[in-house]
């Protein structure tokens, strides 16, 4: 089944310590989304590609970088991770303009001791 | 910028019941869309449900329908039937090209 795959589901870091969570899509959409959501609330845009053009969010920390090497592939790179970006991590992909919904990967729990 | 806001933060339904979860949005576009996501507890995002705005037809899937009043910006879901399976986060989302806003969520209880 085609589907939006991201690893690893459970990801534990140091304070400061950088970590990667990568996300995969079967799908051949050309927009992929990374959102941060924390407990109970909803999820909030860090970024996106379209295609190769990168689109960040006025107010998406430095702390926090993406790449995507090819349409499948796009990784959230946490370049000094504190205690405020344990979070859940979602990847999303999308077509457009033919569909405009989101298919939601499963996530990534990141926790900073 | 599109806002959406859904302004119960938590509902409850007691099972074959029917429930009404509501969502407004703003926006000054005229092609946008509008969808239903339900997160149940420590699982994956899904798609419940989409609607056009051109689209003057309320979407339906199975025990899942919407109640959309373009003019009124609003954009109610509505479950019937209700089953202990639909218990879940329930977030309504806009979207106009790539832009996607979510709202605050409501956490639906399904009371056996």
């Amino acid at each position: 089944d085609a589907m939006v795959i991201q690893n690893p589901r459970y990801q534990v870091t140091q304070f400061g310590k950088p970590v990667t969570l990568s996300c995969s899509q079967t799908l051949n959409h050309n927009v992929m989304y990374w959102y941060q959501q924390k407990s109970s609330q909803a999820p909030k845009l860090l970024f996106h590609y379209y295609d190769k053009d990168f689109n960040n969010e006025a107010d998406t920390p430095d702390n926090f970088q993406s790449r995507r090497p090819n349409t499948s592939f796009c990784f959230l790179d946490i370049r000094s991770p504190g205690l405020g970006d344990a979070a859940m991590y979602l990847c999303a992909t999308s077509r457009i303009p033919d569909s405009y919904e989101q298919y939601f990967g499963p996530g990534t729990r990141l926790t900073v001791t | 910028a599109q806002t959406v806001t859904q302004s119960q933060p938590e509902m409850s339904v007691q099972e074959a019941e029917t429930v009404t979860l509501s969502c407004t949005y703003d926006t000054s576009e005229s092609d946008y869309y509008l969808f239903w996501y339900k997160q149940p507890p420590s699982r994956q995002m899904i798609l419940v449900i989409r609607q056009e705005a051109y689209k003057q037809q309320n979407a339906t899937e199975n025990r899942f329908s919407v109640n959309f009043q373009k003019a009124a910006k609003s954009f109610s879901l509505k479950i019937s039937d209700s089953q202990l399976g639909d218990a879940a986060m329930y977030f309504c989302a806009s979207n106009t090209g790539n832009q996607f806003y979510f709202g605050t969520g409501t956490s639906l209880t399904v009371i056996p």
